[in-house]
């Protein structure tokens, strides 16, 4: 199994800063098989980007990932109040998914 | 635009199983290659993939549920279903249906989910 480890735990940032989130894994994903969700309390995850740096339907270009192997990173460039949520990363090149624990990104 | 749905069985007693269902709308369980999972979240924690279906019954479960886990899809209701059995407090989640990608396994839409807790 892929274990993913996010850090740091919490991000506290102010709207217009930049974002780095880094996701860790346990072993290379291969193909670059990772994928980045956004969570707001009550709500699902959304998905952001996959294929480690390929944006979803509808994210703006403010977020943005990169990485291969086993470092990957999701940075939002300059943060909007509607940015301040908890981010995963997820693999899907090896079996069984697996998500990372996350990291919250929060007002400063 | 595709819409998932959960529904089932809200409170459960500590053994017995928990049974959901995702109802699928703007689009069919058939068509396309796509995968139809299941994730749970327990309180204040991160995502846990349970297991997917494809629409010719072919499942894959996450191994450390296996043994407690069945999915399963009824295609003339477009609809697929998780039973997970003899649980536990530790099995207290918001459950998660999700639709994977066509070639791919990440989750793109998802339902809103629903609440599963297990308790006396």
């Amino acid at each position: 199994e892929i274990v993913l480890t996010q850090s740091p735990g919490t991000l506290s940032l102010s709207p217009g800063e930049r974002a780095t989130l880094s996701c860790r894994a346990s072993q290379s994903v291969s193909s670059s098989y990772l994928a980045w969700y956004q969570q707001k309390p009550g709500q699902a995850p959304r998905l952001l980007i996959y294929g480690a740096s390929s944006r979803a339907t509808g994210i703006p270009d403010r977020f943005s990932g990169s990485g291969s192997g086993t470092d990957f990173t999701l940075t939002i460039s300059r943060l909007e109040p509607e940015d301040f949520a908890v981010y995963f990363c997820q693999q899907y090149g090896g079996s069984p998914l697996t998500f990372g624990g996350g990291t919250k990104v929060e007002i400063k | 635009q595709l819409q998932l749905q959960e529904s089932g069985s809200g409170l459960v007693k500590p053994s017995q199983t928990l049974s959901l269902t995702c109802a699928v709308s703007g689009g069919s369980i058939s068509s396309g290659g796509y995968s139809w999972s299941w994730i749970r979240q327990p309180p204040g924690k991160g995502l846990e993939w349970i297991g997917f279906i494809y629409h010719s019954g072919s499942t894959y479960y996450n191994p450390s549920l296996k043994t407690r886990v069945t999915i399963s899809v009824d295609t003339s209701k477009n609809q697929f279903s998780l039973k997970l059995t003899s649980v536990t407090a530790a099995d207290t989640a918001v459950y998660y249906c999700a639709r994977g990608d066509s070639n791919y396994d990440f989750f793109e839409y998802w339902g809103q989910g629903t609440l599963g807790t297990v308790s006396s």
